[in-house]
């Protein structure tokens, strides 16, 4: 299975902050890298697909770039309602697509 | 509005069995693969099966091969996942997810989840 791996696992900043996340796979997965921002009780939400597009309906201040192994999700000005956890999701090998471990945004 | 709605959880003991069900609205469930992934206490989310709109081709993560069961009932909108055998490590919040149309394999629509607890 390929892996992928988060990082940081969690970070802390203040509203208006600009955050980057890093994911990485154990090999090259090309442009198949979604991003999902999920709050716990709440259904995962998909903000970015294919490495960079916009799910239609997210903030401009959510964007994504990468190809091959190494990827990163940034938000540009960071919102109350962006403290939650983020995850990265490798969709080249089907049917396991796997997802990163995590990373846990939180109030500094 | 697109509503995935999960419901069957629960505590098992080891060894037992649960079937979760996920209640489509809002969109035709027949024309979509649909998949359910598990999140573990303090772990990541983990994809656990997969299965496409007609119900006639089904793929499982290796951690469940032989032991859960995804079907659906596309008259009844419903997506289930029968879970035979259960391990302490299957406790886990399941969540079922829509394999959007654009192109791209993406879950556009997710469910809230259905904790399942297995212990004696």
């Amino acid at each position: 299975d390929i892996q992928m791996t988060q990082s940081p696992s969690s970070l802390s900043a203040s509203v208006g902050d600009r955050v980057t996340i890093t994911c990485r796979a154990s090999q090259s997965i090309s442009g198949y890298l979604n991003w999902y921002q999920h709050n716990p009780g709440k259904a995962p939400k998909l903000l970015i697909y294919a490495a960079s597009s916009l799910q239609s309906g997210v903030p401009s201040r959510f964007s994504g770039s990468g190809s091959g192994t190494d990827f990163t999700l940034t938000i540009s000005s960071l919102r109350p309602e962006d403290f939650a956890t983020y995850y990265c999701q490798q969709t080249y090998s089907t049917p396991t697509w796997t997802f990163g471990q995590g990373t846990k945004v939180e109030i500094k | 509005e697109v509503q995935l709605v999960e419901s069957g959880g629960g505590l098992v003991q080891p060894g037992g069995s649960l079937r979760l069900s996920c209640a489509a609205s809002g969109f035709t469930l027949s024309y979509y693969w649909m998949h359910w992934v598990r999140q573990g206490p303090g772990k990541g989310l983990v994809w656990v099966a997969r299965i496409n709109p007609d119900g006639r081709s089904t793929s499982y993560a290796d951690s469940v091969k032989g032991r859960f069961t995804i079907s659906r009932d596309n008259a009844k909108n419903t997506l289930y996942l029968q879970m035979n055998s259960l391990r302490a490590e299957d406790t886990a919040v399941y969540y079922c997810a829509r394999l959007g149309s654009s192109g791209w394999n993406l879950f556009d629509a997710w469910g809230q989840g259905a904790l399942v607890t297995v212990s004696s």
